[in-house]
């Protein structure tokens, strides 16, 4: 059974840093790319970033709101997704969930998310 | 970015209504919409991909149509489980990919 468990969340003040777990099982973590969204209390849903998989050379890429202060990494050996939080800002406060592409391509174009975990909340406040 | 709208925000049905949820996007997305499912507290749940291909699992009741600009979710007889959050999403022209706002589903 394919699951996903996020962890890390939790309180920070603005200009600080946390980082998320997303740990994964029931399937091949290393062949699929993964994902990170995000829901503020009581909006809809934002795209935060994406990690390919190592085939296609693990790249990622970033929403504007987040560039430059998130970082994706993964670990294939532990099958862990990682988001690392920097420069916390008041409105990154939200539920963050990890997700699973289940296509194998490259191409970002067509993506849909199969498997979501059930959420962190990250509160940034001081 | 390319935009997209859903409509209406929220409604009202009964157990055993059709309900049809419409998401226009800003430019054309050819096929590239998904629709996902969200109960109060819960993750998302993907209901349909690429338009109208159902995601495994999904209740047959659930359909998806549209290309180009604009797309529908329909719920051919409402149930007790399907009030909740809908949402579409595109995968066109990404990144990003971007969100409507959502559609509430709730009994009248």
């Amino acid at each position: 059974e394919v699951q996903l468990e996020e962890s890390g969340g939790g309180l920070a003040q603005p200009g600080r840093s946390l980082r998320l777990s997303c740990t994964a099982s029931g399937f091949s973590f290393g062949d699929y790319g993964m994902n990170w969204f995000r829901q503020a209390p009581g909006k809809g849903l934002e795209w935060v970033g994406f990690i390919r998989n190592r085939a296609y050379g693990g790249t990622t890429d970033y929403a504007a709101s987040v560039r430059g202060r998130f970082t994706i990494s993964r670990d294939d050996s532990k099958s862990i997704a990682y988001l690392q939080m920097n420069s916390l800002k008041t409105e990154d406060t939200a539920v963050y969930y990890c997700t699973r592409d289940p296509r194998v391509v490259l191409a970002a174009r067509g993506a849909y998310f199969d498997y979501w975990g059930q959420g962190t909340l990250v509160t940034v406040s001081s | 970015d390319i935009q997209m709208t859903q409509s209406p925000s929220s409604l009202s049905a009964s157990v055993g209504d059709r309900v049809t949820i419409t998401c226009r996007a800003s430019q054309s997305i050819s096929t590239y919409l998904n629709w996902y499912q969200q109960r109060p507290g819960k993750a998302p749940k993907l209901l349909i991909y690429a338009a109208s291909s159902l995601q495994s699992g999904v209740p047959s009741r659930f359909s998806g149509s549209g290309s180009g600009t604009d797309f529908t979710l329909t719920i051919s007889s409402l149930q007790p489980e399907d009030f909740a959050t809908y949402y579409c999403q595109q995968s066109y022209g990404t990144p990003p990919l971007t969100f409507g706002g959502g559609t509430k589903v709730e009994i009248k």
